[in-house]
């Protein structure tokens, strides 16, 4: 069975551009998470998508948006981009990120964005 | 406010020897803590999930506690070799599905 992709794999932006990130989950899977990780702040939670709605908000901008289609791959955007938007940014896949048991996550690979 | 504070920042130890890792959390409702590893420039990957009604999980040389009425989990990693070296992290979901993340542990295995 083929792990979460993440594409790009780097990615090098300039400030005030926009960026589209994608996301394939492991077949079968519907729930998609996003989490920003920088060596200063960790991990932080952005968002997370189950069947194409996004049930779960962090506390990011508006700038960073995302969605989910029907296959449930998903992409992330962010918009007029900032130098502190430097990170790697994880895609999660899960059966479902709900109800009390506790589903296995798989990350992906990330994918490493520098905005200069 | 739900946190989840993890110790040491960062560890040295000699490949062989036994090591343990620190998480403490107030995170509530609790649903489940999971203990991940991540190799530089790579996503985590899980290495236990607990829920509230188990207090040990093993993987290998890895073996996770979770004391819930303290709200403390450890991760002990035995006779641990030079591919150990990583950061583990510790991440927390409340019952209100939020997902609380720790800082993690910087684990280097010298030899």
């Amino acid at each position: 069975k083929a792990g979460v992709t993440q594409t790009p794999r780097y990615l090098i932006k300039t400030r005030g551009q926009q960026v589209t990130l994608s996301c394939s989950p492991i077949s079968g899977h519907r729930s998609v998470s996003w989490y920003q990780q920088t060596p200063g702040q960790g991990l932080q939670f952005l968002f997370e998508y189950f069947s194409e709605t996004q049930r779960n908000k962090g506390n990011f901008p508006g700038r960073f948006s995302g969605r989910q289609f029907s296959n449930s791959r998903s992409e992330m955007n962010v918009s007029t981009l900032e130098l502190g938007d430097s990170a790697l940014y994880l895609c999660a896949s899960s059966l479902d990120n709900l109800g009390p048991a506790a589903y296995e996550q798989y990350f992906g690979p990330g994918t490493r964005l520098t905005v200069t | 406010k739900n946190q989840v504070e993890q110790s040491p920042q960062s560890l040295i130890i000699l490949e062989g020897k036994n090591c343990t890792l620190q998480c403490n959390y107030t995170v509530s409702p609790f649903s489940n803590l999971r203990w991940y590893k991540q190799d530089t420039g790579r996503g985590p990957v899980s290495l236990t999930i607990m829920t509230f009604s188990e207090n040990t999980k093993s993987n290998g040389r890895y073996t996770a506690t979770l004391d819930a009425d303290t709200k403390q989990s450890s991760l002990h990693i035995t006779a641990s070799q030079l591919s150990d070296s990583a950061s583990y992290i510790c991440v927390v979901k409340s019952g209100g599905f939020k997902t609380i993340f720790g800082a993690g542990t910087r684990l280097f295995v010298k030899a």
